[in-house]
């Protein structure tokens, strides 16, 4: 069971730079979710998305766009990645437990 | 507003000594409440989780957590702490929508032997 799965792991951005990450979860949820980890800050809710075609604002959305064309996939973009965008992100699926992805650790440069 | 406290950012227990680790919350409503674990260098993994009925739930690794609706509070707890039990520690209070969960800003936990 692969569960939710992260692309890439690792990142570096120069500042400008754009770039997408994707999830993909294989559970046929239809919640999905961006979090960025920040030490000392827990799980910080970016963006989330309650089924295809549909996405919503979180705590943290400015900087970040998302699209859920497949219900199975949901994708983060950074348009032009800003050194306060370096964190963890995850991904997780699911209505009340969530299921996380292990993790991406952006760095912006 | 919804907040998720985790008082101690870290603890560190010796190896077969019990652990609790505290969690108060702020909701309007009832709360649903989870206990997330993240060992290093990955996502976190569903511990327990309190919905309704007995306050006192059971969950994976030998922990359990108990909910006191007075006290604002969902304590986690384990009666003997094992080395593979480091790690960070997350509490969590959503609503039955189950997007708006917010969560603690974690407890790093130390096993020491």
């Amino acid at each position: 069971n692969a569960g939710v799965t992260q692309t890439p792991k690792f990142r570096v951005l120069k500042t400008g730079q754009s770039m997408t990450l994707l999830c993909a979860q294989d559970m046929n949820h239809e919640y999905m979710y961006w979090y960025r980890q920040d030490p000392g800050m827990g799980l910080r809710l970016i963006h989330y998305s309650v089924g295809e075609g549909t996405t919503a604002k979180g705590e943290v959305p400015d900087g970040y766009n998302v699209s859920r064309l497949k219900k199975q996939n949901f994708l983060l973009g950074l348009e032009s990645a800003a050194p306060s965008q370096t964190s963890v992100y995850f991904c997780a699926s699911g209505q009340l437990e969530a299921f996380f992805g292990q993790g991406t650790r952006l760095t912006v440069v | 507003a919804q907040s998720v406290t985790q008082p101690d950012i870290h603890i560190t227990v010796s190896e077969g000594a019990s652990l609790e680790l505290r969690c108060n919350y702020s909701y309007g409503a009832t709360p649903y409440l989870f206990w997330y674990v993240q060992s290093p260098g990955q996502g976190l993994q569903l511990l327990l989780k309190y919905f309704s009925g007995d306050t006192l739930v059971q969950g994976i690794k030998g922990f359990e957590a108990e909910f006191k609706r007075s006290q604002s509070s969902f304590n986690l707890r384990k009666p003997s702490v094992h080395w593979s039990d480091a790690a960070e520690y997350f509490c969590a209070v959503g609503d039955p929508g189950g997007f708006k969960t917010i969560f603690g800003a974690g407890t790093r936990l130390f096993v020491k032997a």
